[in-house]
């Protein structure tokens, strides 16, 4: 069956990076692409961007653009999402999600929590 | 960007009433480029509705999807507990972006 794992995040300081992984089982990776979606506590849902797992392109939400890197190793089906600069605005579940247009599988969250 | 506006913020309704949730898209979307999600607390969003009006696999038929242009509906024609939870619109026809959101409350 098809799966998306992500890894453990925690707290972080203020200006600091996170990394994210989403290791994709039961189906074929390079298929379809990995998007990843956030959201704040007590809010909605807020789309962060996509990448082909095929060939590595990239599309950002322009209000990241500078401090996000989506990345894929196909190896290991695996995508990562790095997230720098860290402020209390980015204290959110994090989601990776199968697809770039409409997202079937999820995965199950990752909380980052940004504090000093 | 697109926005998605949803309607109303909270539906408190009682089991077997009829829900009507509403997305108004401020430009126009594609039909096939509007997809329903429900999540509930603690879990990753479900896809319900994708295409506006097609339901995903598995999804009870009482989950039913409509519009086009700017206006979208979600209705769930016979409310059970387990319905419980927060129902997001988005779309795909330029970029990508969510609704807020309708919480909806079974009393």
């Amino acid at each position: 069956q098809v799966q998306l794992m992500q890894s453990e995040a925690g707290v972080k300081k203020p200006g600091a990076s996170v990394n994210i992984s989403c290791k994709a089982s039961g189906y074929i990776f390079t298929d379809f692409g990995v998007t990843w979606v956030r959201q704040a506590p007590g809010q909605g849902l807020e789309w962060m961007g996509w990448i082909s797992t095929y060939n590595g392109n990239t599309n950002y939400a322009q209000k990241l653009h500078g401090r996000v890197t989506m990345t894929t190793d196909t190896s290991t089906n695996t995508a990562y999402m790095e997230l720098r600069m860290l402020t209390s605005d980015d204290t959110a579940m994090y989601y990776c999600a199968r697809g770039v247009s409409q997202f079937d599988y999820w995965g199950q969250g990752t909380v980052v929590t940004v504090s000093s | 960007e697109i926005v998605l506006t949803q309607s109303p913020g909270t539906l408190s309704l009682s089991p077997g009433e009829r829900a009507t949730l509403s997305c108004r898209a401020s430009q126009s979307v594609s039909n096939t480029y509007l997809v329903w999600y429900q999540q509930k607390p603690g879990q990753a969003p479900r896809v319900l509705i994708y295409g506006a009006s097609s339901r995903a696999t598995g999804v009870p038929d009482r989950f039913s999807g409509s519009g086009s242009g700017t206006d979208f509906t979600l209705t769930i024609s016979r409310l059970e507990p387990e319905d419980s939870g927060v129902y997001y619109c988005q779309q795909y026809s330029r970029s990508v972006s969510f609704g807020g959101g309708t919480k909806v409350e079974i009393k």
